[in-house]
């Protein structure tokens, strides 16, 4: 009975496709979020949805469109990737947004060739 | 915007051992200080958390101290062991409803037996 649950778990792709990860919990929490971490492991908040609602856009290409078609999930669609796209993905989720315990998917490793 | 700063990066300490890892932000309208533990494969988990009320909260071996003042928060580990090692990651929030979460670099903990 995962928490937050992401799915690929790998995703490995040529430069130019076009790519969906998908995040689903049932915590029951109203919160939803787009973690990227990268070879440093650098961890920084991409996206985030409140009841369905985006409230968190940080500087990410508009070739990133997250979607929340209901408060349990949160699918990441990824147009024409690149090489720096290459990197950890996490989904989190948490019951508010704002300061509050926000509990982590195991994250989609995405590698571009 | 909130600036996190974490050191060390790397620390080994013997099994048994205490170890202890600072972060400082910058924004001192942030009110919330979690911290999580990064294990190999896996996401970020939550293993406490402090809010600007309090100056300390403890949960088994692990606590976490807070000083609103210098505008620093330490993570403190006692009686180390193998299965504590990973990489810990603080944060601190920003944003006007506080629900942005900036993340610390990282620190790497190795527990040597």
């Amino acid at each position: 009975d995962t928490a937050v649950s992401q799915t690929p778990k790998y995703l490995v792709t040529q430069m130019g496709n076009d790519k969906s990860i998908k995040c689903e919990q049932n915590l029951g929490h109203d919160t939803m979020y787009w973690y990227k971490q990268d070879s440093k492991k650098f961890l920084k908040i991409m996206f985030s949805y409140n009841n369905k609602e985006l409230i968190i856009n940080e500087t990410v290409p508009n070739r990133f469109s997250p979607k929340s078609p209901d408060k349990a999930h949160l699918n990441l669609h990824i147009n024409s990737l690149e090489l720096g796209d290459s990197a950890v993905y996490f989904c989190a989720s948490s019951q508010g947004a704002g300061g509050r315990a926000q509990h982590f998917g195991d994250g989609t490793r995405l590698s571009i060739l | 915007g909130e600036n996190v700063e974490q050191h060390p990066s790397t620390l080994s300490v013997q099994e048994g051992d205490s170890a202890v890892i600072k972060c400082t932000y910058s924004d001192s309208a942030s009110n919330y200080f979690p911290w999580y533990k990064q294990e190999l494969g896996k996401g970020p988990q939550l293993i406490i958390d402090i809010r600007s009320n309090v100056g300390e909260k403890k949960d088994q071996r692990i606590a976490v101290t807070l000083n609103k003042t210098a505008k620093h928060f330490s993570l403190h580990i006692t009686e180390t062991q193998p299965e504590d090692s990973a990489v810990y990651f603080c944060a601190a929030p920003r944003g006007s409803g506080n629900e942005k979460l900036t993340f610390g670099t990282g620190t790497r903990l190795t527990i040597i037996p």
